[in-house]
């Protein structure tokens, strides 16, 4: 694809709920983000993946988040029990190559979560 | 404490108009500095990206500058666009090894007619 896709675009859940994000990175990417954004902040880092490996987990603000990319290329992150404070866009973005402070990364359009 | 500040936090402008965005960090040592588009319900787009040894970087309108003895980098933006309403980020990326990238919390520039 041209770009970074993540899907679904909006997801509204109830609190406690299970929800999964699915993030398909530019095809060739080796690294792949996950990031957290609240209304009107920056993103926050939450996790790192070199093509399968998760060499960075240190952004997960709790158990409740896991972060998969099993095959190296789509990824997925699974909020367990969801809370409200978990409301926020969860962007996801991949870079070519591992040196990640060193490489553009490209963001996908984000998923919108709302926890009620 | 947020390792990078920008300012304003929103402003408005009339199309055509030039304006300057800031940005000051504390992230020590640092790799590089980016600025970054936001457009409203969309990820960010990278427009510039500088090391610690470049003070100036051009894209197009968009001109960025950066004072690493005083941890500051600006973005120039000449001759605005309505187009050019989003959200501008400010992001640093530690020196090599380091994981984390740290973001502002953007201005929310608004163009006019």
């Amino acid at each position: 694809g041209a770009g970074v896709s993540q899907s679904p675009r909006y997801k509204v859940a109830k609190r406690g709920q299970d929800v999964a994000l699915r993030c398909d990175p530019i095809s060739g990417h080796v690294s792949l983000f996950w990031y957290q954004q609240a209304l009107g902040q920056g993103p926050e880092f939450l996790t790192y993946f070199q093509n399968e490996a998760q060499l960075d987990k240190s952004g997960l603000p709790s158990d409740r988040f896991f972060a998969e990319r099993p095959e190296g290329s789509v990824s997925t992150l699974k909020i367990q029990r969801t809370q409200q404070e978990d409301s926020a866009v969860y962007l996801c973005a991949s870079s070519f190559v591992g040196k990640r402070h060193q490489e553009t990364q490209y963001f996908g359009p984000g998923t919108r979560l709302l926890v009620l | 404490k947020n390792q990078v500040e920008q300012s304003p936090q929103s402003l408005i402008i009339l199309e055509g108009k030039n304006c300057t965005l800031q940005c000051n960090y504390t992230v020590s040592p640092f790799s590089n500095l980016r600025w970054y588009k936001q457009d409203t319900g969309r990820g960010p787009v990278s427009l510039t990206i500088m090391t610690f040894s470049e003070n100036t970087k051009s894209n197009g309108r968009y001109t960025a500058t950066l004072d690493a003895d005083t941890k500051q980098s600006s973005l120039h933006i000449t001759a605005s666009q309505l187009s050019d309403s989003a959200s501008y980020i400010c992001v640093v990326s530690p020196q090599t090894g380091a994981n984390n990238l740290f973001f502002g919390t953007g201005t929310r520039l608004t163009v006019i007619p």
